[in-house]
């Protein structure tokens, strides 16, 4: 069963609008959550976290926002840029407070930006 | 720091050979893990180490994998009898231990294809 699930495969925006990736989870034990970008032929590469204990963190132009009632996350990239086309993967982890550190992914929303 | 370092980066196999994928962490991180990617998928988790101790496997690591760490530095995972069910991308990735344990660090993936 998937715990964390990112139900649109792909996404397409043009250059400088906003793109919005969205991601929902299952378990009620999972309290910090990552965002990664991946580039064909490399690793996934961490982009940004939020803890459970907060609704929003900002880091230049990308945003992560927690609805932990709705158990649903969404990466807010603004503005949108052709260099960010890849494939973003959610990721949820449960103790934040006692360092356990294994992370569940999604499948992936393949972000495309076009000049 | 070089960052994860993986390898073979490519590994091409025939069906019921063994094949042994090592990583090498950040020198400073404690914790080691093991992923497993396959197509449209998102990483999955096999097992991870901290220092020396492996602390958790996945149901996915059958008795057919096996993975060390045995100075709690390098590890290697060893596939036994590869079957055409193990083509992957297996992904290698280290964190510290303590505040910053949530967010691995990827390498780059060691690509299996068995024939």
């Amino acid at each position: 069963d998937q715990q964390v699930k990112q139900n649109s495969p792909s996404l397409s925006v043009q250059e400088g609008r906003i793109s919005i990736l969205n991601c929902d989870y299952t378990n009620s034990m999972f309290d910090y959550f990552l965002w990664y970008k991946k580039y064909p032929a490399e690793g996934p590469t961490f982009l940004i976290s939020i803890s459970s204990i907060k609704d929003k963190n900002e880091d230049g132009r990308f945003t992560v926002f927690l609805n932990k009632s709705a158990k649903h996350l969404s990466l807010h990239i603004v503005p949108s840029q052709p260099g960010d086309s890849a494939v973003y993967f959610c990721a949820a982890s449960r103790g934040e407070n006692s360092g356990y550190s294994t992370l569940t992914f999604g499948k992936g929303t393949m972000l495309l930006v076009s000049p | 720091d070089t960052g994860v370092s993986q390898n073979p980066r490519h590994k091409i196999t025939k069906r019921g050979q063994n094949v042994t994928f090592r990583c090498d962490p950040i020198s400073e991180h404690n914790r080691l893990y093991w992923y497993r990617q396959t197509l449209g998928q998102g990483p999955e988790f096999l097992t991870y180490f901290q220092n020396e101790a492996q602390l958790e496997k996945s149901r996915l690591l059958s008795d057919r994998f096996s993975a060390e760490r045995p100075k709690g530095s390098f590890s290697t995972l060893e596939i036994q009898r590869t079957e055409q069910g193990d083509s992957a991308m297996y992904l290698c990735a280290s964190s510290e231990h303590g505040p910053g344990a949530n967010v691995l660090t990827f390498g780059a993936g060691s690509r299996l294809t068995v024939l």
